[in-house]
């Protein structure tokens, strides 16, 4: 069974601090993993996604992730925070089948 | 590409009543849809998996006589919310893949609000 965990439900940063999201994932399968945003009443986003080529992977609107097998992790990071990305972010991870399974969610909140 | 559309957006309805809930796949064909339940402040949780043509897989916890799961063409699937209650307010969101493995792509959610 694949499962990912998101340390920490609230993350507020100041407007051009550094943003590092956290996720940690367990899979007994090589994973496919995904960051998502979701903004208020809206549905999901796809920012980035890792699929077993590169460890560092770009992503949407400034954001990034690496893929760190030894840490289970797969850390969500933008260098400089805007106010447009408050929002929640969810990691999810899939086997080869694509059956999906979402973390906790966290909420960025984004200070002038 | 590979946009999937959800009707309506946005409904309330009647303790009692029953609900339909669309999702649409426009530019590719779905074997697969997925539906998924979200509480306000809280996580996506799969409640059922669809393959076109047969029967809808459950997650455990989940009544499959009271979310009824259609997925009669490869465009399509429904979620019926059968004698709705205020508990089944929530966010609804479906997503579909063309084939596996393969991407899941997300609708953009149906809020429920059951008075």
């Amino acid at each position: 069974a694949q499962s990912v965990t998101q340390l920490g439900s609230h993350v507020s940063v100041s407007e051009g601090a550094l943003v590092l999201l956290r996720c940690n994932y367990s899979s007994s399968v090589p994973p496919y993993l995904f960051w998502y945003v979701q903004y208020p009443n809206q549905g999901l986003q796809l920012l980035l996604k890792y699929t077993s080529a590169a460890t560092l992977v770009k992503g949407i609107n400034g954001f990034e992730a690496e893929f760190k097998k030894s840490e289970t992790s797969f850390h969500l990071t933008k260098p400089s925070a805007h106010m447009s990305d408050a929002a929640e972010y969810f990691c999810a991870v899939s086997d080869r089948n694509n059956d999906m399974r979402f973390g906790a969610g966290t909420r960025l909140t984004v200070k002038p | 590409g590979a946009v999937v559309s959800q009707h309506p957006s946005r409904v309330i309805c009647k303790s009692g009543t029953s609900v339909k809930i669309e999702c649409r796949s426009l530019d590719f064909q779905a074997t697969t849809m997925f539906w998924y339940r979200q509480f306000p402040k809280q996580s996506l949780m799969l409640m059922a998996t669809s393959n076109e043509g047969s029967k809808a897989t459950y997650e455990q916890g989940v009544e499959k006589d009271k979310f009824l799961i259609n997925h009669a063409s490869l465009t399509l699937s429904t979620l019926t919310v059968t004698s709705a209650h205020p508990e089944d307010s929530s966010f609804y969101i479906c997503s579909a893949r063309a084939v596996a493995p393969g991407w899941q792509y997300f609708g953009p959610g149906t809020r429920l609000l059951v008075l």
